[in-house]
């Protein structure tokens, strides 16, 4: 059983670019969550998708904006490319509804340069 | 956003001692969660606590749910060279689904 599934695992990226991560939750899971974790930092919530839409949305700018697939895969789309977007990229799927744990992915691991 | 203060910040420990850590939090939740991250690896969940007061133990691993509901701790027994990692406390309250999650604890275990 496969378990949340990040691409790509590394990236470079130029400032003022656009990138796009990608993520498969864990079979039987419909939400995912989105988590952007600085160096030596706890993750940092972004936003969650549920049936296809944004349920729910950190403090982040609206350069970040997502997007969930009918099969509940996610993508997380970054515009304008910032030095400080510079982090470990987290996706997290779980059931909706408290009480239910995340499962994790490995991450995707973004340098601005 | 909500801020969860984990203490210590990092801990070095000879092999076969015990480890305790905590989380506070200014907010009360409903759930708290404990996760462990190796270098390079996404979070993975250690143990769940949905009830103020609850003492649930995964071998030798056992987390508390604090009556206030606004702490939470972990211990670890014995503890071996692979318990080496960031330790994470997350909240979450009962009417959505984000959690907030600590500043860590880094552990380090000298054989």
């Amino acid at each position: 059983d496969a378990g949340v599934t990040q691409s790509p695992t590394h990236l470079i990226k130029t400032r003022g670019q656009q990138v796009t991560l990608r993520c498969s939750p864990k079979s039987g899971h419909d939400t995912v969550s989105w988590y952007q974790q600085a160096l030596g930092q706890g993750p940092q919530f972004i936003f969650q998708y549920y049936e296809e839409e944004e349920r729910q949305r950190g403090n982040f700018p609206d350069r970040f904006s997502g997007h969930q697939f009918p099969n509940y895969s996610s993508e997380l789309n970054v515009n304008a490319l910032l030095l400080g977007d510079s982090a470990l990229y987290l996706c997290a799927s779980s059931l909706l509804g408290p009480g239910y744990g995340y499962t994790f992915g490995s991450g995707t691991r973004l340098t601005v340069v | 956003g909500q801020q969860l203060n984990q203490s210590p910040q990092s801990m070095f420990i000879q092999e076969g001692e015990d480890v305790s850590m905590n989380c506070t939090s200014s907010s009360i939740f409903n759930t708290w969660l404990w996760y462990k991250q190796d270098p390079g690896e996404g979070p993975v969940l250690l143990i769940a606590l949905y009830k103020a007061g609850e003492l649930t133990s995964n071998g030798r691993l056992t987390a508390q749910f604090g009556i206030t509901r606004k702490d939470s701790f972990l211990n670890i027994s014995a503890s071996i060279p692979s318990d080496v990692g960031i330790y994470f406390c997350a909240g979450q309250f009962n009417t959505g689904n984000q959690f907030y999650f600590g500043t860590g604890t880094s552990l380090t275990v000298i054989p």
